[in-house]
């Protein structure tokens, strides 16, 4: 079965600090993406980043990036300058075969 | 741009009533993935359709039926509500199916509340 696991429900971050939000999953799938998702309290899903697992290179998205660590199946993601509109909820997802599986979320609270 | 419609936003209905959530994607997209996400809980995968077949089922309840339309557009049908169904309805889109290479979308929820 396939996994995702968000080990951090709730961090807060100074603004202008950087923080950075856990996930593990597990597959046996050899070809899969990793995505991560920001919910916002309007609770609108928001694509923030997006890896492919065949390739090596960490995605980065202006202040996101990824440490994606495919042997330890691990995929963190890196917020550089934090900024107040980054309070939300962050969603880790794993996509194989054909649907999306999401961890449980990481509430981000960015303090003034 | 435009992005994936949902309607209605809002939506209260009493126990054993039906509903049903309509999802426009976005123009061109063939691909529409229905989730549900309760209270405080990450959005679980029901169901997902490409080029107006159903592509994947997930934790959908048997209550529950979807389809794809000509247009792409798709409509959640959900009978003999339960308090449980109360729920964000999210409906999202892309395009050339389900393969992880495609982005989705996501429309802006559709909050059902049964009571």
């Amino acid at each position: 079965a396939q996994t995702v696991t968000q080990s951090q429900p709730e961090m807060s971050v100074q603004e202008a600090e950087t923080v950075t939000l856990s996930c593990t999953y597990d597959t046996s799938e050899s070809n899969y993406y990793l995505f991560w998702y920001k919910q916002p309290p309007s609770r609108q899903m928001i694509l923030v980043i997006r890896q492919e697992a065949y390739k090596q290179q960490n995605a980065t998205e202006n202040r996101f990036s990824v440490n994606f660590q495919k042997a330890a199946k691990s995929f963190s993601l890196k917020i550089s300058d934090s900024q107040l509109g980054d309070t939300a909820m962050y969603f880790c997802a794993f996509i194989g075969t054909y649907k999306y599986i999401f961890g449980t979320g990481t509430r981000l609270k960015v303090l003034a | 741009a435009a992005g994936v419609i949902q309607s209605p936003r809002h939506l209260i209905k009493e126990k054993r009533e039906t509903a049903t959530l309509k999802c426009y994607p976005i123009p061109r997209h063939d691909t529409v993935y229905w989730y549900q996400q309760g209270p405080g809980q990450d959005p679980q995968f029901l169901i997902s359709f490409y080029e107006k077949m159903q592509s994947d089922k997930g934790s959908i309840p048997d209550r529950f039926s979807a389809q794809q339309f000509s247009d792409y557009h798709s409509e959640l049908n959900m009978s003999s509500l339960e308090l449980g169904d109360s729920a964000l309805y999210f409906c999202a889109s892309s395009l050339g199916g389900t393969s992880g290479a495609n982005v989705l979308t996501f429309g802006a929820g559709s909050r059902l509340t049964v009571l």
